[in-house]
């Protein structure tokens, strides 16, 4: 079963805007992970955020964790044409021995 | 050079037929994994491996075999694919630690037909 649901599932912008992607999940977490997939291609790590954390910031990435909700939301500022992509958070579960569930993504589009 | 690699990259294959894609990797990482990914439904775990005498069963193994040649090597073979086997396939590979993050092969894009 899904542990991580983004959402929304699609979202398409103007370059220069931010996007702001949701992740749901659903059980205790070590940590939580946002991966970056382009079209038919492997995944590429994005930013990992610890259960203790509450917000991360990697270049024009955000991330926040708010396990109470357990939720995590990822903020790209200032988009770019080359931001279209897919985007899949990923949690390791407490107990799970560090293995990861993806959620099933959210298609950002990135108009010029 | 990629840390991850995959061969082969695309396979056609008919019902019924034997195909192992195969996954190395130069990254000197324990930890390898299978997974598959359908349009819609994100990536499931198939099988993975915390070091060449453990392999373990993931989300959707059935249908699937896997063999850890060595640390560096991760096969995942489909004894009889079947039509609903046709799927992007990924190998992954991590380190022990429990902050690591997963890093990606190109992926094998599998048809059977």
């Amino acid at each position: 079963s899904q542990q991580g649901e983004e959402d929304p599932q699609a979202l398409s912008i103007q370059e220069g805007e931010n996007a702001t992607m949701n992740c749901s999940y659903k059980t205790s977490i070590n940590n939580l992970q946002w991966y970056r997939q382009n079209s038919g291609r492997g995944l590429v790590h994005l930013i990992l955020i610890r259960s203790n954390e509450r917000e991360k910031h990697s270049g024009r990435l955000r991330v926040t964790l708010d396990t109470s909700k357990k939720s995590s939301s990822l903020l790209i500022t200032a988009s770019r044409a080359a931001d279209t992509a897919s985007y899949f958070c990923a949690t390791d579960a407490e107990g799970s021995n560090y293995k990861l569930t993806f959620g099933k993504g959210t298609l950002l589009t990135v108009n010029p | 050079d990629a840390d991850v690699t995959q061969t082969p990259r695309n396979r056609i294959t008919k019902t019924g037929k034997r195909i192992m894609l195969e996954c190395s990797q130069t990254k000197g990482h324990d930890r390898m994994y299978w997974y598959r990914q359908d349009p819609g439904l994100g990536l499931r775990l198939i099988y993975y491996s915390f070091d060449v005498k453990d392999i373990n069963k993931g989300e959707i193994s059935d249908g699937y075999s896997v063999s850890r040649q060595a640390q560096a090597k991760f096969s995942l073979s489909l004894e009889s694919a079947i039509p609903n086997q046709t799927a992007l396939y990924f190998c992954a590979t991590s380190g022990r630690g429990a902050q690591d993050t997963q890093y990606f092969g190109p992926g094998t894009r599998l048809t059977v037909l």
